[in-house]
Formats: C-alpha cells, structure tokens, sequence
C-alpha cells in the first residue's frame, strides 16, 4: 500500500517570503500522479498543482512549484511570494494509475500561516 | 455548472439514527469519490463509482455504510445506526475517467453524531 508523510504539521511564513512544505511517499509503482491540494478554514479542497511521475520537468503553477525527486520519493511545494490567502492546510496526496478507481492517498497535512 | 456540490453542509443526530448524504458532481465527469476525513487527519477514501457501478470500496465502509448512484449522475452516501465514531467531514469528488485525473471536490457534509 502506499503512504504519504508530510512531516512538518505546522508552519508559518511572512507574507512576500517563500516557504517550502515537505512530502514523501512510498510505493513500489512506476506510474502515478502527485498532487498538492489547499483547504482553506471552512472551505472546500482545492487543486494546487498537479505532476506526472513519468516527467522530469517540474511543474509550475503561477507562484507555485514543485521539487519532484523521483528516486528519493518526495515531492515539496514552493510557495513564493506568499499571500494572506494561502493560508490553509495543504495535502499532499497520491495516486497511482491502474485503469481503475485512481484514488488518492493524502498525507495528514500541514497547517500554513501566511502572517502580515 | 458550478462544480462539485454536497448536502446538507451540516448534520447533528444522535447516535443509532440514519443518515443520508448527497453529491452532484460536475455534470461532465463520470467518475465520482466519497472520501472521510477526521480532525487533523488528510481524507481517506472510502468508495468509487464509475457512471452508475460501485468499483472500489475501502474497508472502512463497513456493512453499515451505503453508497449509491443511481443513474450515474448524483450519488447518495446512506450510515445506518450511526456511531460516535462515524463524526467526521464526508467529502465527495467527482473527476473524469481519462488522465490527468484530476478531482474536484465539493464542500463536504461535516457529520457530528451524539
């Protein structure tokens, strides 16, 4: 089975700064997806950014990056320039590609405050 | 179509009652997920359906849990004889069946059994 770890529960950053959010996973698979999803308080899951394990490229997403280290498994978030708004906790999730159900898997998040 | 929406956002029942919960999913995707998430924890899957047909179920649908999509549009997420320990967010995201796979999730109905 796989497992996703997000080892840091909490952190905070200054709003402008850049902050980085950990992730690693385990599997055995060679074809999956990663993803990171953003909840904000009292709001819905939102899609962060999205990476194919088949490519070596990162993915951007506007102020929004990934360090995707295949061999190591893991798979970080760069918040740059932080907002008020990114304030939530962020999921890491997984999800392997079977021609089937493709459910994710989610780590247990970590809890980031953007402070003024 | 303004994406994945649950109801009620809300319910309170006291243990050993029935409940009942609804997703619409996006109109386009024929895939849809009921996930359970609990307080500091990420969601869990529970089960999938592809259009109309129950593919995947976790264990942690136990026989007291029921989950249906009648015409493969919206699904129904039925606990019978609830539990304190059935307290928890319901969500549910809908996602097509082609790559990427992206899903898109509703709101969640927060369940508080007593």
């Amino acid at each position: 089975a796989q497992t996703v770890t997000q080892s840091q529960p909490e952190m905070s950053v200054q709003e402008a700064e850049t902050v980085t959010l950990s992730c690693t996973y385990d599997t055995s698979e060679n074809n999956y997806y990663l993803f990171w999803y953003k909840q904000p308080p009292s709001r819905q899951m939102i899609l962060v950014i999205r990476q194919e394990a088949y490519k070596q490229q990162n993915a951007t997403e506007n102020r929004f990056s990934v360090n995707f280290q295949k061999a190591a498994k893991s798979f970080s978030l760069k918040i740059s320039d932080s907002q008020l708004g990114d304030t939530a906790m962020y999921f890491c999730a997984f999800m392997k590609v079977q021609g089937g159900s493709e459910k994710l898997v989610f780590g247990k998040g970590t809890k980031l405050t953007v402070n003024p | 179509d303004t994406g994945v929406s649950q109801n009620p956002r809300h319910k309170i029942t006291k243990r050993g009652q029935n409940v009942t919960f609804r997703c619409d999913p996006i109109s386009e995707h024929n895939r849809l997920y009921w996930y359970r998430q609990t307080l500091g924890q990420g969601p869990e899957f529970l089960t999938y359906f592809q259009n109309e047909a129950q593919l995947e179920k976790s264990r942690l649908l136990s026989d007291r849990f029921s989950a249906e999509r009648p015409k493969g549009s919206f699904s129904t997420l039925e606990i019978q004889r609830t539990e304190q320990g059935d307290s928890a967010m319901y969500l549910c995201a809908s996602s097509f069946e082609t790559g990427p796979y992206e899903q898109y999730f509703g709101p969640g109905t927060r369940l508080t059994v007593t």
